[in-house]
């Protein structure tokens, strides 16, 4: 069975400076890998995905993750931080199980972000 | 933003009382799921639905059901609820892009037991 790790729970970073958000993911093949992002209140809004080629890949907001399958890794950076980057941030692998992509999600990091 | 919608938005309830979610999209996707949301857990699959009248399991379905008689609606009933059931409820659908399947969230249901 899939899971994944975000051993951050809550991470406080200044307003401009670099951000590195871990995650460590157990799958027995070659997983897809996502960053999720929730403000508070919302649904989860899709960061960037991974599933094969390049290993580092760019997403929305400026922020990009980087595949690492040899250290079972998909943390995802950001070169400068925005006070509005402040919410919480979840990993997730997927699988495709049977007839549909079911995602296993991690306990998500929350971003604090001090001016 | 996908065309997904939940309602209600917030519901509170009392225990043993049955309670239907409905999820709603409008993107004509095949692949729809139900989450629920609790602190130090993430996001666990409830349930998932691979087209018209066919749902299967997740991890946390116990007392908890689904329907999906239509394309565009996706229910989740809780047959008795229980406190254990507070939570907020997320219903997802999948679209398949760029050789991978991603998923896009609604707004979320907060549905309090008490």
């Amino acid at each position: 069975a899939q899971s994944v790790t975000q051993p951050d729970i809550h991470i406080t970073v200044s307003e401009g400076a670099s951000l590195e958000l871990r995650c460590n993911y157990s799958y027995g093949a070659t997983p897809y890998l996502f960053w999720y992002v929730q403000s508070p209140g919302q649904g989860l809004q899709l960061l960037l995905k991974y599933f094969s080629g390049d290993t580092l890949v760019q997403g929305i907001k400026g922020f990009e993750a980087e595949f690492k399958r040899s250290q079972s890794s998909f943390n995802l950076r950001k070169p400068s931080v925005h006070w509005s980057d402040a919410a919480e941030y979840f990993c997730a692998v997927g699988a495709l199980g049977g007839t549909a992509s079911k995602l296993t999600f991690g306990t998500g990091t929350r971003l604090q972000v001090t001016l | 933003d996908a065309g997904i919608t939940q309602s209600p938005r917030h519901k509170v309830t009392e225990t043993g009382t049955p309670v239907t979610l409905r999820c709603h999209q409008t993107e004509n996707h095949r692949y729809m799921y139900w989450y629920r949301q609790d602190p130090g857990h993430g996001l666990r699959l409830i349930h998932y639905s691979y087209g018209v009248k066919d749902t299967d399991k997740g991890e946390v379905s116990d007392g908890y059901s689904v329907s999906r008689s239509k394309t565009e609606d996706f229910l989740l009933t809780l047959e008795s609820a229980t406190s254990s059931q507070t939570s907020v409820y997320f219903c997802a659908i999948s679209d398949y892009r760029d050789r991978v399947y991603e998923q896009y969230f609604g707004p979320g249901t907060r549905l309090t037991v008490t």
